[in-house]
C-alpha cells in the first residue's frame, strides 16, 4: 500500500526558534498534502491544505505566517513552525491524497505523525 | 458546517464481548468515510475504508457500516481482545477530499 512518512519523529525546540516537519510520499505522488494537528487527548483538526506548485489554503484560526507550508514536488510538503512557543507543542500529522493512480478513491494515506514539544 | 460526534467517548469491555461504536455527521454529502485506529503517542492506522455508495465493509473482525441519510455510520468489533485497546476515530471526507475528524472514542479490552 501507499506510504507516507514524515521527519522527523520527534522534536524538542526552545521558545522563539523554528522548527521543519517533513512530509513524503514515499511510493505514489501527491498533487495534495494535509497538515493536521492535535492536542492531548483530542482529534485531529485539519490546518491547511498543500497544493504542489501553489499557495496554501488555511483553515479558519490558523496563522499562515506561523505555519509556513511549501508543496515544492508532487512528493514533498513542509510544515515550518516559525517562532515557536510551548503552546504550539503538539502531534503534528500530514496525510497524502494520491493522484493519477488507478482506482484512486480519495483515499488519503496518513503520516505517523511528529511530535513537536516547545520548551 | 461538518461536525462529526462519536458516541461513546470512552468505553471498556471485558474481553470477549461484542461491541459498537457509533459515528454521526450532520452533512450527509460525503464522499468517504473512514475508521481509524490510534495507540497512544501514535499516528493514525486505517482500519476501513466505506465509499459513499457502499453500506458497509468488513475486515477480520471488524465491520462498519454507513448509512448516509441519517448521517450516521458504527464500527462493530466482534470478540474484543485486549490489543483492541486504543482510540478509535470516524473520519468524514468531502468534495475537497479534506477529513473532519470525530472526537473520538478511547476504548479499553480488560483481559
Amino acid at each position: 500500500g501507499a506510504v507516507v512518512s514524515q521527519h522527523p519523529s520527534w522534536v524538542i525546540c526552545k521558545s522563539g526558534t523554528s522548527v521543519k516537519i517533513e512530509c513524503r510520499s514515499l511510493d505514489f505522488q501527491a498533487t495534495t498534502m494535509f497538515w493536521y494537528r492535535q492536542f492531548p487527548k483530542q482529534s485531529l483538526m485539519l490546518m491547511a491544505t498543500s497544493n504542489e506548485g501553489s499557495k496554501a489554503t488555511y483553515e479558519q484560526g490558523v496563522e499562515k505566517d506561523k505555519f509556513l507550508i511549501n508543496h515544492a514536488s508532487l512528493t514533498l510538503s513542509t510544515l515550518t513552525v516559525t517562532s515557536a512557543h510551548p503552546e504550539d507543542s503538539s502531534f503534528y500529522i500530514c496525510s497524502a491524497k494520491s493522484s493519477g493512480l488507478a482506482g484512486d478513491s480519495y483515499e488519503q494515506y496518513f503520516g505517523p505523525g511528529t511530535r513537536l514539544t516547545v520548551t | 458546517k461538518q461536525e462529526v460526534t462519536q458516541i461513546p467517548a470512552a468505553l471498556s469491555v471485558p474481553e470477549g464481548e461484542n461491541l459498537v461504536l457509533n459515528c454521526s455527521f450532520t452533512d450527509s454529502a460525503i464522499y468517504n468515510l473512514q475508521w481509524f485506529r490510534q495507540d497512544p503517542g501514535k499516528g493514525l492506522t486505517s482500519l476501513l475504508l466505506i465509499q459513499s455508495s457502499q453500506r458497509e465493509q468488513t475486515s477480520g473482525r471488524l465491520n462498519a457500516s454507513l448509512d448516509k441519510s441519517s448521517g450516521r455510520s458504527t464500527l462493530y468489533i466482534a470478540a474484543s481482545q485486549p490489543g483492541d485497546s486504543a482510540t478509535y476515530l470516524c473520519a468524514v471526507s468531502s468534495g475537497t477530499y479534506k477529513y473532519i475528524f470525530g472526537t473520538g472514542t478511547r476504548l479499553k479490552v480488560l483481559a
